[in-house]
């Protein structure tokens, strides 16, 4: 199976500080490479998908980055509803394996 | 507007059985393979298993391989995950999800149904 390793667990920042999260994938997956946010009470949402587009309707300071091994998930200005969870999927094989989650926290 | 919403969780001891469901809507429910995932603090999101539009084709997560089944009703537009044998470490919040029909995504998902196994 295919390990995904996402980094920070959690970061603490302050509304408007840039965000990075990364994902690190054991093998190469190409461009497949989702990433999504968990809201409590609600359902997941699919922010980016094939690594670097946009979901429809998802705001354009979301992006993501990346090919091969390693990608990015950049939030360039947090509002304090993007102060949630993130996750990384990889979707080149199945099982189709998710990272261990990012939690952004407001400082 | 595409809705799934997911129905069937509770309290069960463990080795026992439980039926989830899933009622998909807004959406052609036949046209697409269709997964359950589920979330819990110690694990995060762990994909679980996933049919094909027709139903004949599924797989399943090494750790519920042989002890849920995952199966379809595309006449009611109806996901259901049977879930026997259960543990302590399959509490979860578990979620019906849809697959995109043209790219590689989960792009729809349920708010889940809660399943706590405990004596």
């Amino acid at each position: 199976d295919i390990q995904m390793t996402q980094s920070p667990s959690s970061l603490s920042t302050s509304v408007g500080d840039r965000v990075t999260i990364t994902c690190r994938a054991s093998q190469i997956i190409d461009k497949y490479v989702i990433w999504y946010q968990l809201r409590p009470g609600k359902a997941p949402r699919l922010l980016i998908y094939e690594a670097s587009t946009l979901q429809t309707g998802v705001p354009s300071r979301f992006s993501g980055s990346g090919s091969g091994t390693d990608f990015t998930l950049t939030i360039s200005s947090p509002q304090p509803e993007d102060f949630v969870t993130y996750y990384c999927q990889q979707y080149y094989s199945y099982p189709y394996t998710f990272g261990q989650g990012t939690r952004l926290e407001i400082k | 507007e595409v809705r799934l919403v997911e129905s069937g969780g509770g309290l069960v001891p463990p080795g026992g059985s439980l039926r989830l469901s899933c009622t998909a809507s807004g959406f052609t429910f036949k046209n697409h393979w269709m997964h359950w995932v589920r979330l819990s603090p110690g694990e995060g999101l762990v994909w679980v298993a996933r049919i094909n539009e027709d139903g004949t084709r599924t797989n399943y997560g090494d750790s519920v391989k042989g002890r849920f089944t995952i199966s379809r009703d595309n006449t009611k537009n109806t996901l259901f995950l049977q879930m026997s044998s259960l543990r302590g470490d399959d509490t979860s919040l578990y979620f019906c999800v849809r697959d995109a029909e043209r790219v590689r995504a989960f792009d729809y998902w349920g708010q889940g149904t809660l399943v706590t196994v405990s004596s």
